[in-house]
């Protein structure tokens, strides 16, 4: 079945303790992305990765980082999570980098910061 | 820039009946694609539909057909035959093609269609 996972679905955690949250897409998708929901702010792009080695930022990337060091897979990584990073976290994947074809997203990740 | 437009904040629709969500959207890319996402109160994002702007018929997936108006800009989802379980929030989205811009590397969301399916 293809589908994009992200682990772990809800996570909570406190300040500054580093954490990793996993997507791994198994359709061979070319473009991968990581995005934030929050509530009256919508959805909004952390981060995105065109192909294997290359990653850019979005518009609110300041406190994370990812690396896509192979196709199938693209972590996010809170190095030092805070409070304000408490959101909804989506991974999303599609076949080419230039914007055209279906983008699908994973189930989200549930993340508290306490 | 990339804009989507979604004028219904809620919709309520009987059982059985037919829906129709609307979104307009504005772009200056000369393609572009088009998205609908559902998204249940249990949070994930669930992709239903893909409209690509040279597409020439409108998309549809079994109960789910886009209405695509290039012309007005239009985007609308139509549900058929509405069920309790397609309560939920209906996002459109569109992706540009311009890497240059930037229009390419990210979905430009709506603020949301809440669709409450009635017994």
């Amino acid at each position: 079945e293809a589908q994009v996972t992200q682990n772990p679905r809800y996570l909570i955690t406190v300040t500054g303790k580093k954490l990793t949250v996993t997507c791994s897409q198994n359709m061979n998708h070319e473009y991968m992305s990581w995005y934030r929901q929050d509530p009256g702010l919508g959805l909004r792009q952390i981060y995105y990765s065109m192909n294997v080695e290359v990653t850019d930022k979005g518009d609110v990337p300041e406190g994370y980082k990812v690396s896509r060091k192979e196709k199938r897979n693209f972590p996010l990584i809170l190095e030092s999570p805070s409070p304000n990073q408490t959101s909804l976290y989506f991974c999303a994947s599609s076949l080419g980098s230039g914007g055209i074809g279906e983008l699908f997203f994973g189930e989200g990740s549930r993340l508290t910061v306490l | 820039a990339q804009k989507i437009t979604q004028t219904q904040p809620g919709m309520f629709v009987q059982e059985k009946e037919a829906v129709t969500l609307d979104c307009t959207y504005d772009t200056s890319d000369p393609s572009y694609g088009l998205f609908w996402y559902k998204q249940p109160s249990s949070g994930e994002m669930i992709f239903l539909i893909y409209q690509g702007s040279y597409d020439q018929q409108n998309a549809t997936e079994g109960r789910y057909s886009l209405n695509f108006q290039k012309a007005r800009k239009s985007a609308n989802l139509v549900i058929s035959a509405s069920q309790l379980g397609d309560s939920a929030m209906y996002f459109c989205a569109m992706r540009g093609s311009s890497i240059s811009s930037g229009s390419a590397r990210q979905l430009t969301f709506g603020s949301g269609t809440q669709l409450t399916v009635l017994p």
